[in-house]
């Protein structure tokens, strides 16, 4: 099966920084990468995704690059805000969408 | 907003116990998930359903088993709770493939379990 890996566990970054959290993954059927924001109590959120036929995606401060040859993906947050405080998982996921295989996640925290 | 419902924050049981954990979801989604959430490891797949009575194991089965009888509700069971089952446990949701779906998947705030 898919077998997703994630660095760094923990990542401390001063507001205004940029934040790299990288992942890669094993099988090369899988073709949707989307990345999750955890805060505090509650459920991890949908924050930007990626599919196998695009290299790179942005959405305001979040980008998303991926190297479908190397098997890795990688999620950028420039000028980080406090609020940015989370922890972030990246998954993988063949195409029919049932079954995500998460990283083991990134505990993000930026420093006013 | 698609909201997805997991009726217990907290709980204690002691081992051997039997303990069921709900999560409702109001979207009308196909397919429905449980996941376990352990420092280190991630989210790992207990057990996920694409349709009401249908089931598929996931990665970690063993020791958990799940129902489905309606559509809007999913229920993971613990027929005999061990220590090692201390953990949180995550509800989520999705649409279908081919309906338009995203891959997103909805996620409850979460279980958390102790085992005593």
């Amino acid at each position: 099966g898919e077998n997703v890996e994630q660095h760094p566990s923990t990542l401390s970054v001063q507001e205004g920084d940029s934040a790299v959290i990288k992942c890669t993954y094993s099988d090369s059927a899988s073709n949707y990468f989307p990345w999750y924001k955890q805060e505090l109590g509650k459920g991890p959120q949908l924050i930007i995704d990626i599919r196998s036929n695009v290299g790179e995606k942005k959405d305001q401060r979040i980008a998303v690059t991926l190297n479908k040859t190397a098997k890795h993906f990688s999620l950028h947050i420039t000028e980080t805000q406090p609020e940015d405080s989370a922890v972030y998982f990246c998954a993988a996921s063949p195409p029919v969408f049932n079954k995500f295989y998460f990283g083991s996640g990134t505990k993000l925290n930026v420093k006013p | 907003d698609v909201k997805v419902t997991q009726s217990s924050r907290y709980l204690v049981k002691r081992t051997g116990e039997k303990v069921f954990l709900e999560c409702v979801q109001d979207m009308d989604h196909e397919n429905m998930f449980w996941y376990r959430q352990d420092p280190g490891l991630g989210l790992r797949l207990i057990y996920f359903s694409y349709d009401v009575k249908m089931k598929e194991k996931g990665d970690i089965p063993e020791g958990y088993s799940v129902s489905r009888e309606k559509k809007e509700r999913f229920s993971l069971i613990l027929e005999s709770a061990s220590t090692n089952q201390t953990s949180m446990y995550l509800c989520a949701s999705s649409l279908a493939p081919g309906t338009g779906a995203t891959g997103e998947l909805f996620f409850g705030e979460g279980s958390r379990l102790t085992v005593l």
